[in-house]
């Protein structure tokens, strides 16, 4: 079965901070690996990942994608009140329209 | 905006009760899903409807009943449900069935009493 582990579960930092937020996935098909960012309700999406060392970046949020060790990150520098979220991670497989999400980080970031 | 709407954002229903769940989305997408987040668990898909036509049903009971009369609107009817069933109900939307960029609504928090 299918499996997306994120760590930690919850994170506290103040403003200004660096965080790291983890992915860990085994899937038997991997096509690609997703982060979405979930503020009150509506998931939005951030990046997907498909290749090994490649990092994307947009803006203060960048991440990385190890296909060996099947392991995501995704950091967040000088962190703002409104990086207060729930970041999710997703992997797709290559057999059909399904996404295998994790548990989910729950970010604050306090002033 | 994300271009999904989802009504009602909350809804409280007894076991007994039926009712139902909307989900409309603008953006011309030809996919649309159904998802469910409860507490402290991870999103689980429920229903794939790919052109009006369902695609997969992920062992979901079938005291949650999906309905997509055309590629804009989907539907969720429920009826006896239990008080597990409480959750956010997330609908999604894309194009081709191509997963990797959702677009979800912000979801129907339901208890059920």
């Amino acid at each position: 079965e299918d499996k997306v582990v994120q760590s930690p579960l919850s994170l506290v930092v103040h403003e200004g901070d660096t965080v790291t937020l983890n992915c860990s996935y085994e899937v038997t098909n991997f096509r690609s690996l997703l982060w979405y960012k979930q503020e009150k309700k509506a998931p939005t999406f951030l990046f997907m990942l498909t290749s090994s060392g490649i990092e994307k970046k947009s803006g203060r949020l960048s991440s990385i994608l190890d296909k060996k060790e099947l392991f995501s990150i995704l950091n967040i520098t000088a962190t703002q009140t409104g990086d207060s979220a729930i970041y999710l991670c997703a992997v797709e497989e290559t057999s059909g329209s399904r996404l295998t999400f994790g548990e989910g980080t729950q970010l604050t970031v306090n002033p | 905006e994300t271009g999904v709407t989802q009504t009602p954002r909350h809804l409280v229903m007894g076991m007994t009760n039926k009712k139902s769940l909307k989900c409309e989305q603008h953006l011309g997408h030809n996919a649309m899903y159904w998802y469910k987040q409860s507490a402290k668990k991870p999103l689980e898909l429920m229903f794939v409807y790919n052109f009006k036509e369902q695609t997969e049903n992920n062992s979901v009971p079938s005291r949650f009943s999906p309905e997509c009369p055309n590629s804009s609107h989907l539907f969720l009817h429920l009826h006896t449900l239990q008080p597990e069933d409480s959750a956010l109900y997330l609908c999604a939307s894309s194009q081709g069935g191509a997963v990797e960029k959702l677009f979800f609504g912000s979801g129907t928090q339901l208890s059920v009493l």
